[in-house]
């Protein structure tokens, strides 16, 4: 089945600065790669999500790049703001032509320092 | 509704009991999917279900757990003779179609097994 690897498992930045989480994933069938932010004790909400037909997408200060030879996507966050704390998950379609499974990584907590 | 409901939002049982775990999905979404989280851990996919029958349930660890969807809405997680190990946030997600189109979660039920 699909693996998915998420590197790295925390990060600390400066208010400001722009954050980067890398993930690789391993069945090459995969073709939908979602990004989630979970707060402590909240749902897991999509921020962001890519498709396998494209190699870029942004959405105001949030982009996401896929590299689908490597088999890696990330996620970059620029002018980090205190409320980007939380946790952020990747993930990657493991059922086909169907995306209704998703196989997560294991998080980067994400801390914002003011 | 406006959003997927997961009830309760906490439970606690004692080893070796009995538990049902309710999810009402957004009206009109086709698609559920059961996912369990551990803690520090992304979600594990569990079980998905396509109106009222189990499409995919490979991800359910073992035999003591069991899905229903008896009329393509309510489903519900049930865990016999809970384990220790079972501990963990049960999180419910629906989705339009199987493209995953609105994939939005729950807020989970938290479960712990003394």
């Amino acid at each position: 089945g699909e693996n998915v690897e998420q590197h790295p498992s925390t990060l600390s930045v400066q208010e400001g600065d722009s954050a980067v989480i890398k993930c690789t994933y391993s069945d090459s069938a995969s073709n939908y790669f979602p990004w989630y932010k979970q707060e402590l004790g909240k749902r897991p909400q999509l921020i962001i999500d890519i498709r396998s037909n494209v190699g870029e997408k942004k959405d105001q200060r949030i982009a996401v790049t896929l590299n689908k030879t490597a088999k890696h996507f990330s996620l970059h966050i620029t002018e980090t703001q205190p409320e980007d704390s939380a946790v952020y998950f990747c993930a990657a379609s493991s059922s086909g032509g169907s995306n209704y499974k998703l196989t997560f990584g294991k998080g980067t907590l994400l801390t914002v320092n003011p | 509704g406006a959003g997927v409901s997961q009830t309760p939002s906490n439970k606690v049982t004692e080893k070796g009991k009995y538990v049902e775990l309710r999810c009402d999905p957004i009206s009109g979404h086709t698609a559920l999917y059961w996912y369990r989280q551990s803690l520090g851990q992304g979600p594990e996919f569990l079980i998905y279900f396509q109106g009222t029958g189990a499409a995919d349930d490979s991800g359910l660890p073992n035999d003591r757990f069991f899905a229903v969807r008896p009329e393509g809405s309510v489903s519900t997680l049930k865990i016999q003779r809970t384990e220790r190990g079972d501990s963990a946030v049960y999180l419910c997600a629906s989705s339009l179609n199987l493209q995953g189109e609105g994939y939005t979660f729950g807020s989970g039920t938290r479960l712990t097994v003394v």
